[in-house]
C-alpha cells in the first residue's frame, strides 16, 4: 500500500486554516496516523485512527477520512506549527509505511 | 513518561555492520503491551520502517521485507534496552536512525528516540 501526500509544500499565514491530504493506494479503513516533524527533531504523533488526537495535542489539529482519502486540518495556524507532516499506515503483515510528507511553512 | 535514549557510532565503513542501541526509561523492553521499533530517515527514502521486536512470553521479531536478509534486533532485559544491527552496509544506508515505541495491537508510534545519524563512508 502506497501513501501519497499533497501538496508537497503549503504556505499559510498565521491564523489561517491549513488542509493537508493523504491518499492510500487501497482502502486502509481508518488505520492512519499523522506526525509532525520539526527540523532536527524526531517526528511527533499528532493523530491516530484517522481522527483521534494523541496526548497533549492541541485541539486546532484535527483528522478526518476513511478508506483511501484522509485529511489533516490545522484550524488556525500558529507559527510553531511549521514543519513537515507525515501520514503513516498499518500496511499488510505489519509492514508499516509513511507518506513522503507535506512541508508547512509560514 | 517513557524516554528513549539512543547511542551508537556516527560513522561506519562500507561492508561493515551498523549498530544502534536504544535505552528505555519509564517503560519495560519486555512489557507485554508494547513493541519496540526501528525507523530510519534519509532524503532519498524518506521515513522507512525497519522492523520491531516485542515480548509475549517469548521474543518476536518483524522485519521490513526489503532488509530482512541484513537486519537483526536484540533486547537486553537487564539493561532495559534494545538494539539494531544492520550488516553489509552501503552508502545507501546512510540515514538518521530512530527507535520508537508502539502499543500492542496498534500501528502508530507514540514515543521516539532523539535519532542517530549514521554515515556509511570509507
Amino acid at each position: 500500500i502506497v501513501l501519497t501526500q499533497s501538496p508537497a509544500t503549503l504556505s499559510v499565514s498565521p491564523g489561517e486554516r491549513a488542509t493537508l491530504s493523504c491518499r492510500a493506494s487501497q482502502s486502509i479503513s481508518n488505520s492512519l496516523a499523522w506526525y509532525q516533524q520539526k527540523p532536527g527533531q524526531a517526528p511527533r504523533l499528532l493523530i491516530y485512527d484517522a481522527s483521534t488526537r494523541a496526548t497533549d495535542i492541541p485541539a486546532r489539529f484535527s483528522g478526518s477520512g476513511s478508506g483511501t482519502d484522509f485529511t489533516l486540518t490545522i484550524s488556525s495556524l500558529e507559527p510553531e506549527d511549521c514543519g513537515v507532516y507525515y501520514c503513516q499506515q498499518r500496511g499488510n503483515w505489519a509492514q508499516f509505511s509513511f507518506g513522503p510528507g507535506t512541508k508547512v511553512e509560514i | 513518561q517513557v524516554q528513549l535514549q539512543q547511542s551508537g557510532p556516527g560513522l561506519v565503513k562500507p561492508s561493515q555492520t551498523l549498530s544502534v542501541t536504544c535505552a528505555i526509561s519509564g517503560d519495560s523492553v519486555s512489557g507485554n503491551s508494547v513493541a519496540w521499533n526501528w525507523i530510519r530517515q534519509s532524503p532519498s527514502r524518506g521515513l522507512e520502517w525497519l522492523g520491531r521486536t516485542y515480548y509475549r512470553s517469548k521474543w518476536y521479531y518483524d522485519y521490513a521485507e526489503s532488509l530482512k536478509s541484513r537486519i537483526t534486533f536484540d533486547a537486553d532485559t537487564s539493561k532495559n534496552h534494545f538494539s539494531l544491527r544492520l550488516n553489509s552496509v552501503t552508502p545507501e544506508d546512510t540515514a538518521v536512525y530512530y527507535c520508537a515505541r508502539g502499543r500492542s495491537g496498534t500501528y502508530y508510534f507514540d514515543s521516539w528516540g532523539q535519532g542517530t545519524l549514521v554515515t556509511v563512508s570509507s
